[in-house]
């Protein structure tokens, strides 16, 4: 089974623009949640979708947002870009629709640097 | 904020057991503890996970006290490729059937040859 797919894989934006980054699930994965890496406040979740649904969302401002598709792709958004947003942006995707056991498995990651 | 707390950094010879703890003492009964690894720059890596027993699989070994208070991960045997940031998270389940993993700052494991 291939894994978790994100890109790109590196990104260089400058302040105030937008970007999208995209994340394909594992095949028959439902579920999919995107965490934020920073050096200073570690790996932090930012929401969670499953079947085209936000379930739950983290503690980040409204500029980021995002969407699932049909097929479990999805992707993420961020606007008005801040020097802040520089981060690893990781995607995890699982199996079930809920269950305390299943594990999350997570992609490469895109590495977004705000100049 | 994470329900974990575990050492910042150990040190680990190559080819010895390396066991890394982790305090979980509010952890609730339908509470799993699951453990990860994150390699320099790449994204998180499932271990292993467990309830009330102890687990093992291909990669490790999963010892959690009787009280659930608390676990040990267990690599019995490390190499230098084992060089990570472990994190130890005990899953939190929201309403709506949904769960994030809340991630602490990890033990920084240094295998040396």
């Amino acid at each position: 089974k291939a894994g978790v797919t994100q890109t790109p894989r590196y990104l260089i934006k400058t302040r105030g623009q937008q970007v999208t980054l995209s994340c394909s699930p594992i095949s028959g994965h439902r579920s999919v949640s995107w965490y934020q890496q920073t050096p200073g406040q570690g790996l932090q979740f930012l929401f969670e979708y499953f079947s085209e649904t936000q379930r739950n969302k983290g503690n980040f401002p409204g500029r980021f947002s995002g969407r699932q598709f049909s097929n479990s792709r999805s992707e993420m958004n961020v606007s008005t870009l801040e020097l802040g947003d520089s981060a690893l942006y990781l995607c995890a995707s699982s199996g079930t629709s809920g269950g305390a056991r299943n594990e999350q498995f997570f992609g490469p990651g895109t590495r977004l640097t705000v100049l | 904020d994470a329900k974990t707390t575990q050492p910042p950094s150990m040190d680990c010879a190559e080819g010895r057991a390396a066991n890394l703890p982790c305090n979980h003492s509010t952890i609730s009964g339908n509470e799993y503890v699951y453990w990860y690894r994150q390699i320099h720059s790449q994204g998180p890596q499932y271990i292993i996970h467990g309830l009330k027993n102890n687990e093992t699989n291909e990669m490790a070994s999963l010892i959690i006290t009787e009280d659930r208070k608390s676990s040990t991960l267990i690599l019995p045997h490390a190499t230098l490729r084992d060089t990570a940031v472990y994190y130890c998270i005990v899953r939190i389940r929201t309403q709506g059937g949904s769960e994030k993993l809340v991630f602490g700052k990890g033990t920084k494991l240094t295998v040396n040859p």
